[in-house]
C-alpha cells in the first residue's frame, strides 16, 4: 500500500533552518499533488504547502510564505520542505500527505483532499 | 479565505448516534467538497468521508456525511457508537489551491 516516510525533523534554535524529506513508495509518484500538513502539540491540523505533480507550481500557507520552500524529485520519489527562519510557532509534527486525485497519460486531477498520510516528523524550535 | 468552525468536543454513549458540525464562515458550503478525517490518539489522520458524503472503502456505513445550505454547514454523523470511535475529527475543504481544516472536535464515547 501507499507508504510515506518523513525524516529530517529535530530540535533547532529560532532563526535556523531545517530540511524535511518524505520518501514515497508503492504508487506512481509523479501522478500526484503532494502536501505538507503540520500539527502543533495538542492542536489541530494546519495545511502548510502543496506542490503540483510535476513540481512546477507551489502553494503556501500565509504563515510560512517566504520562509518555507516545497520541492520534489520525481526521479527519487521524494518531496521536501526547506524551512528557513524558523520560529517557535513552527514547532509541530509535520506530515507528508498525498492528494487523493492523481492521473496519468497527460490527464491529472487535483482532488484537494488527502487520502494518505505519513507518520510525521517532529520539529521543535526553541532556544 | 474562509474558516471552518467545529465544536471543541462532543460526547455520547456507546450505541448512540452523534453528529459533529462544521460551519463555513463565508461563501457557500456547497461550493467546495467537504471531507472528514479521524485521528486517534498517537496516530495519523485517516479519511472517513470525502466529497461531502462518500465513504472510502473500509469505512463502516455507521459513518455518514451531509451538507446543509440553510446553516452553511457540513455534518458528520456516527451511528451505533463504539469505543473505538473515540478520536478527534476534522473537517476539511479548500479555497482555490489552499486546503482549509476545521479546528477539530474531540469525540468521547463514554
Amino acid at each position: 500500500q501507499v507508504q510515506l516516510v518523513e525524516s529530517g525533523g529535530g530540535a533547532v534554535q529560532p532563526g535556523r533552518s531545517l530540511r524535511l524529506s518524505c520518501a514515497a513508495s508503492a504508487f506512481t509518484f509523479n501522478y500526484y499533488v503532494m502536501y505538507w500538513v503540520r500539527q502543533a502539540p495538542g492542536k489541530g491540523l494546519e495545511w502548510v504547502s502543496a506542490i503540483s505533480y510535476d513540481g512546477t507550481s507551489e502553494y503556501y500557507a500565509d504563515s510560512v510564505k517566504g520562509r518555507f520552500t516545497i520541492s520534489r524529485d520525481n526521479g527519487k520519489n521524494a518531496v521536501y520542505l526547506q524551512m528557513n527562519s524558523l520560529r517557535p510557532e513552527d514547532t509541530a509534527l509535520y506530515y507528508c500527505a498525498r492528494d487523493a486525485g492523481g492521473g496519468g497519460s497527460g490527464n491529472y486531477f487535483w482532488a484537494k483532499w488527502i487520502d494518505s498520510w505519513g507518520q510525521g516528523t517532529l520539529v521543535t524550535v526553541s532556544s | 479565505n474562509f474558516m471552518l468552525t467545529q465544536p471543541h468536543s462532543v460526547s455520547e454513549s456507546p450505541g448512540k448516534t452523534v453528529t459533529i458540525s462544521c460551519t463555513r464562515s463565508s461563501g457557500s458550503i456547497g461550493s467546495n467538497y467537504v471531507q472528514w478525517y479521524q485521528q486517534r490518539p498517537g496516530s495519523s489522520p485517516t479519511t472517513v468521508i470525502y466529497e461531502d458524503n462518500q465513504r472510502p472503502s473500509g469505512v463502516p456505513d455507521r459513518f455518514s456525511g451531509s451538507i446543509d445550505s440553510s446553516s452553511n454547514s457540513a455534518s458528520l454523523t456516527i451511528s451505533g457508537l463504539r469505543t473505538e470511535d473515540e478520536a478527534d475529527y476534522y473537517c476539511q475543504s479548500y479555497d482555490g489551491s489552499t486546503l482549509v481544516f476545521g479546528g477539530g472536535t474531540q469525540l468521547t464515547v463514554l
